[in-house]
């Protein structure tokens, strides 16, 4: 089965940039979506098919994918984008295609 | 506005059985597949199960093929996940989840999931 591997936690400054990858083989050939959950809360889509932005959420939040890593970036971070963050694909190839990556805990320092 | 409401989790006792349901409004339910995604105490988004517009086309994660059944009613707007010979690793909040169109697409709403306990 397809398998994503996410870094357990990430550490940023207010204001600086965080950078959240999500490692899968040859993922740059699959749609990638990311979801944001904060403590007690469900998860909230932040980013679609790679780079695309849902609406009401900011532009901070980019994508990309490529090669056998895809990343979740957040520009000039705040307080409040201290959360949980899942990487997510659909691997049509199998029997049990819904995949999610570990998570990621970002911790504004 | 996009509603999802999950029902029927409890707590029971291994080898029991629960049915989950989710009511869904705001949108043409049959238009859209659904979800099952849980998560365990502590831990992360685990996907559990898929289910197209018309119900015709399902998935499920191994560790709960043969046990877990997903179904829905699109007269009822209402989304379905059945739950036999549960055990303690079945313990999860279980939240449905909307697909923005097919079963490959991104998973837009949530709703705010509902705890399942499997304890003797």
């Amino acid at each position: 089965s397809y398998v994503l591997t996410q870094p357990p936690s990430v550490s940023v400054a207010p204001g600086k940039t965080a950078r959240i990858t999500c490692g899968g083989n040859n993922i740059g050939s699959k749609s990638v979506h990311w979801y944001q959950q904060k403590p007690g809360q469900a998860p909230v889509l932040v980013i679609f098919y790679d780079s695309d932005r849902p609406s009401g959420i900011p532009e901070r939040f980019s994508g990309s994918n490529s090669g056998n890593t895809a990343t979740l970036t957040i520009n000039r971070v705040e307080a409040g984008d201290e959360a949980d963050y899942y990487c997510q694909v659909w691997d049509s190839s199998s029997d049990h295609p819904g995949v999610f990556g570990g998570g990621t805990r970002l911790t504004v320092l | 506005e996009v509603q999802l409401g999950e029902s029927g989790g409890d707590s029971v006792q291994p080898g029991g059985s629960l049915r989950l349901s989710c009511a869904a409004s705001g949108f043409t339910f049959s238009s859209y597949a659904m979800s099952w995604v849980r998560q365990a105490p502590g831990k992360g988004l685990e996907w559990v199960s898929s289910i197209s517009g018309s119900g015709g086309s399902t998935y499920y994660t191994d560790s709960v093929k043969g046990r877990f059944t997903i179904s829905r009613d699109n007269s009822r707007n209402t989304l379905y996940l059945q739950m036999n010979s549960l055990s303690a690793e079945d313990t999860a909040v279980y939240y449905c989840a909307k697909a923005s169109t097919t079963l490959s697409s991104p998973l837009d709403y949530w709703g705010q999931g509902t705890l399942v306990t499997v304890s003797s």
